[in-house]
Formats: C-alpha cells, sequence, structure tokens
C-alpha cells in the first residue's frame, strides 16, 4: 500500500544533543511538510518542500532544518534540542497544484522527548 | 496570521444521535477546506473535504460550507464510539499551505 513512513516512532534525545528525523514516501507526492504538535494544539507548520524548492515558515527557528535529498525521502534535522522542542514531529505528503494541496497525507508522527 | 477557531469542547453525544461540529476562519478568500480526524496519540487523517458553498455528503459525515459566514461544519449522523477523537477544521492558504485549528474533542457515549 502507498504510506507515508516516519522513522523512529519514538525517539529520546538529550539537551543539546542533535537528532534527526526521517520520512518516506511511496505516493510520489510533490509536497512534503513537516509539522510539530504539541499537546491538545493544532499542527504547526514548519517548513515544505515543493519538489525540491524549500520553503520555510518565518516563525520556524534556526534550530530546525530540513533536507530532501530526492523525491521520497525527506529529514527534519534539530541542531540543538531544547526541553520546548519536545512534541509530536508529523510529515505530510500532498500531490501538485490546486485544492490538492490541502488534502495531505500524515506519517505515524514520531514523538520526540527531551531529557 | 491567518486564523481558524474551533470549540475545543469536548463534546458529547450518545450513541446513536447526530455529532455537530462547527469552524470559522478569518481569510475570506479562503477557498478551500477540509476535516481531519485525529486519535489520540495518532496522526490527523483526512476525512472530507469541501470547496464550494453548501453540503457535501459522504457516508456518515456530511460538510455544510458558508463563504459568506465563513463558516465550515462537519455533521456525523448514527455516531459511534469508534467516532471518538479531535476533529480539525483546516483552511487552504494561498500556496501550498494549510492552516489548522486546534480542534474540538468528540466524545460518543455509549
Amino acid at each position: 500500500d502507498a504510506m507515508v513512513i516516519q522513522n523512529p516512532r519514538y525517539q529520546v534525545t538529550q539537551f543539546g544533543k542533535p537528532v534527526t528525523l526521517s520520512c518516506s514516501q511511496t505516493l510520489n507526492h510533490n509536497v512534503m511538510y513537516w509539522y510539530q504538535q504539541k499537546s491538545s494544539q493544532a499542527p504547526k507548520l514548519l517548513f515544505h518542500y515543493y519538489d525540491k524548492d524549500f520553503n520555510n515558515e518565518a516563525d520556524t527557528p534556526d534550530n530546525f532544518q530540513s533536507r530532501r535529498p530526492n523525491t521520497s525521502f525527506c529529514f527534519l534535522d534539530i541542531r540543538s534540542p531544547g526541553l520546548g522542542d519536545a512534541a509530536m514531529y508529523l510529515c505530510a505528503t500532498s500531490r501538485s497544484p490546486g485544492a490538492s494541496f490541502g488534502e495531505q497525507y500524515f506519517g505515524p508522527g514520531t514523538r520526540l522527548t527531551v531529557t | 496570521q491567518k486564523e481558524v477557531e474551533q470549540n475545543s469542547g469536548p463534546l458529547s453525544v450518545p450513541e446513536g444521535a447526530i455529532a455537530s461540529l462547527n469552524c470559522t476562519y478569518s481569510d475570506r478568500g479562503s477557498q478551500s477546506f477540509f476535516w481531519y480526524r485525529q486519535y489520540s496519540g495518532k496522526s490527523p487523517e483526512l476525512i472530507m473535504s469541501i470547496y464550494s458553498n453548501g453540503d457535501k455528503e459522504d457516508g456518515r459525515f456530511t460538510a455544510q460550507l458558508n463563504k459568506a459566514s465563513q463558516y465550515v461544519s462537519l455533521l456525523i449522523r448514527d455516531s459511534q464510539p469508534s467516532d471518538s477523537a479531535t476533529y480539525l477544521c483546516a483552511v487552504q492558504e494561498y500556496g501550498n499551505k494549510l492552516v489548522f485549528g486546534a480542534g474540538t474533542i468528540l466524545r460518543v457515549k455509549s
């Protein structure tokens, strides 16, 4: 089945220790998104790729970086995690232009804990 | 910053009843609207999309859109305990992005 896969599902890291979360998709969608979601809050968009075109949200901290080496894979790097970065990180994909952008397919998420 | 507002709930309904979830948005130019369901500890799942004024039905779900009032709703008929989840309203921004509401918690009691 076509899907969005995230690894790992749970990640524990130490304060200040870099961490990388990964996302892969078999849907062949052009657009890939990274969201941060904290308890009882809306998903917050960090950045997205439209093909290789990177789009950063204005309020995304510099501590967060992303890479998309090919259509299928996208990575989220947190260079120096703080306690406030503990959250669920969601990867999503969508197809090309138009209303389809709103029809997003989410991976299962990675729950990040910072100790 | 464009806003999407939802009542956080929880909204409690008995099994078999109609659950009505509401959402308002701030950008009058918005054209595309979505409802996502999110079970506790899981990721959001798209359940409905609506682009034109009026009603759109899909099984037990009906989405309603009123662009003049900047209002979108989701009706769930014959509610089941398995419908208990958080329902996120999302509005497409110009470009490739969605703005999500914080969600309404629905509890269906058997």
